[in-house]
This record gives C-alpha cells, structure tokens and sequence, in this order.
C-alpha cells in the first residue's frame, strides 16, 4: 500500500541531543513538509521541499534541519538549539497541487 | 495579521443529527480549503477540497460550502454517527507564487463527539 511512514513512534531526547525522526513515501510525491503539532494549537509548518536537493524554511524552522537527498525521504533532525521541542511531529507529501496532503502517523518526541 | 479560527470547544451532538463545523479567516485569500480529520495519536486525514470559485462540494454525507465574501467555510457531516467522533481540521492554501511551493496553513481543530 502507498503511504508514508514515519519512525519511530515514541522518541526520547536527554537535553542537549540531536535527533533525527524519519519520513519515507512511496507515493512518488515532489512535495513533503514537516509540522509540528501542540496540545491545543494548529499544525505549524517546520521546513518543506519541493523537490530532491531543495527545501525551504517554513514558520518555526529555528532549532530545526532537514535533508532531501531522495525523493522518498525527508529526514528531520531536531538540534539541542530547539528550546522546547517536545511536541507532535507530522511529515506529510503533496501530489497534485488540487489534491489533500497525505500525512503519516507520527513522532510524539519528548525530552526527559 | 492571518488568522484561521475554528471553534476550541467540543460540538457534542446526537447520532443522527447534523454536525456542522465553522472555520473562519481573515487576511487570507485562498485558493483552496481543505477540510481534515483527525483522530488521537493519529496524522490528519484528508476529507474534502474545495476552490475559491466553488459554493459547495459534496462526498457521501459529507458537505462543505465556501463563501469567500464572508470568509467563512461550513462543514457539514449528515446522519452523524459515534464513528464520526474526531477533531476536524479546516486548511487554506494560499494563492501559488512563481517558483514557492503549495503550502497549507491549518486552524486549530474542533473536536466532534457523536452521543447515542
């Protein structure tokens, strides 16, 4: 089945760490993005790519750092530089422009 | 400053019944609205498109209207069920630029719960 996958499910960050939370599609998508989501607050976009080799920076994108090297995945890498990064991660890619986004299910990361 | 509002409290309706969910904005002018569904620990789930010259769309028991001169979009769900039970999302896409990207901003939800 076509869809995207994000991994892993629950993360822990010691403060001061990087981490990195995956996202793969195989929906053959340009277009992936990365949202952050809080309790009571809207999704807000993070960083998004257009194509392989280029992303831009969306609304909160201090703390954070992607990578598109393939088309199928957009790796996001939360820095110790992110002040409060515990949060609800959402990775999401666009087909046609007239269609909906399709989300994948999710990184709740937490520091401890 | 852009704002999409959506109501925070809880609709609680009968099965049965029809929901209907409010997302207003200001500021924007979008070329497109989504509508989303999203269920606890879970991604959104896309529902329904609507463009800025479209009234109304319809899938299954599902309605939204889209009236640009009021800024408003209504969604509708008919003969509601306690399946229905989630928060519902509304999304504007903003007219594309030259060489951006299509980029959705998201209100803040309202959740639904369907009662027997």
């Amino acid at each position: 089945d076509g869809g995207i996958t994000q991994s892993p499910k629950y993360l822990f960050r010691k403060e001061g760490q990087n981490v990195t939370l995956s996202c793969e599609q195989n929906l053959n998508h340009d277009a992936m993005y990365w949202y952050r989501q809080d309790p009571g607050q809207g999704l807000r976009l993070i960083y998004y790519s257009q194509i392989v080799n280029d992303f831009q920076k969306g609304d909160i994108a201090e703390g954070y750092s992607v990578s598109r090297e393939k088309k199928e995945s957009f790796p996001l890498t939360v820095t110790s530089a992110q002040k409060n990064p515990t949060a609800f991660y959402l990775c999401a890619s666009l087909g046609a422009a007239t269609s909906g986004y399709t989300f994948g299910s999710g990184t709740r990361l937490t520091v401890v | 400053s852009q704002k999409i509002e959506q109501n925070s409290e809880a609709l609680n309706i009968q099965e049965g019944k029809t929901a209907t969910l409010t997302c207003n904005y200001t500021n924007y002018s979008p070329a497109y609205l989504q509508w989303y569904r999203q269920d606890p620990g879970r991604g959104p789930v896309f529902l329904l498109l609507i463009r800025e010259n479209e009234k109304e769309k319809r899938k299954e028991r599902l309605k939204v209207t889209f009236d640009t001169t009021l800024k408003q979009s209504l969604f509708h769900i008919t003969a509601s069920q306690p399946a229905d039970s989630a928060t519902y999302l509304c999304a504007l896409r903003t007219r594309m630029e030259t060489g951006t990207a299509s980029k959705l901003t998201f209100g803040t939800g309202t959740r639904l719960q369907v009662t027997l």
